[in-house]
């Protein structure tokens, strides 16, 4: 069964730093990887996503994210952070199965906090 | 263009309960996934509908059944709620044959259970 791991629960940075959010995941083939970021009361918006090609995707926002099969990572990244990209951050992967759609299956989650 | 609404925003039962929320897809879309997402926790997957069938299913009991209309709305129903089931629903839609396979979603429907 596939999983997705997020290893931090909770990161803060200052504003301007950059930042980088870890995922690991599990999967028997190649992996359609998703970021979404949710806001407070909100529901999840897409951030960029990975399905072949270039390992390195650029997302919206000025967040990218690197394919690395060999670590089955897909972290996040973004070189300086605004205030308002404080949100919580998840990391999914994909698989179509006997479906039409993607079955996502998310990490717990990180919750980033940017300090003024 | 409306994305993906869901409805009503906020409700509260009591254990025992049945509760029916709905989600109309993006404009556009055709299949209709619902998720949970308990407090602090990633979404889970329950089920999936096109062509008004369910396609898929997560580990989710029997007690969680859903629909899907001919437009293409959907409509989420659990029976004899327990206090677990306190979540937020996310409906998320797409696009069959889309090579994207990008799901839109929704706001949620914040469920508490009394």
């Amino acid at each position: 069964a596939q999983s997705v791991t997020q290893p931090d629960i909770h990161i803060t940075v200052s504003e301007g730093a950059s930042l980088e959010l870890r995922c690991n995941y599990s999967y028997g083939a190649t992996p359609y990887l998703f970021w979404y970021v949710q806001s407070p009361g909100q529901g999840l918006q897409l951030l960029l996503k990975y399905f072949s090609g270039d390992t390195l995707v650029q997302g919206i926002k000025g967040f990218e994210a690197e394919f690395k099969r060999s670590q089955s990572s897909f972290n996040l990244r973004k070189p300086s952070v605004h205030w308002s990209d404080a949100a919580e951050y998840f990391c999914a992967v994909g698989d179509l199965g006997t479906g039409t759609a993607s079955k996502l299956t998310f990490g717990t989650g990180t919750r980033l906090q940017v300090t003024l | 263009d409306a994305g993906v609404t869901q409805s009503p925003t906020h409700l509260i039962k009591t254990r025992g309960q049945q509760v029916t929320l709905r989600c109309s897809p993006k404009s556009g879309h055709d299949t209709v996934s619902w998720y949970q997402q308990a407090l602090g926790q990633g979404p889970q997957f329950i089920f999936q509908y096109y062509e008004e069938e369910e396609r898929q299913r997560g580990n989710f009991p029997d007690r969680f059944s859903g629909h899907q209309f001919p437009n293409y709305s959907s409509e989420l129903n659990v029976n004899a709620l327990l206090l677990g089931d306190s979540a937020l629903y996310l409906c998320a839609s797409s696009l069959t044959g889309d090579g994207a396979n990008v799901l839109t979603f929704g706001a949620g429907s914040r469920l508490t259970v009394l």
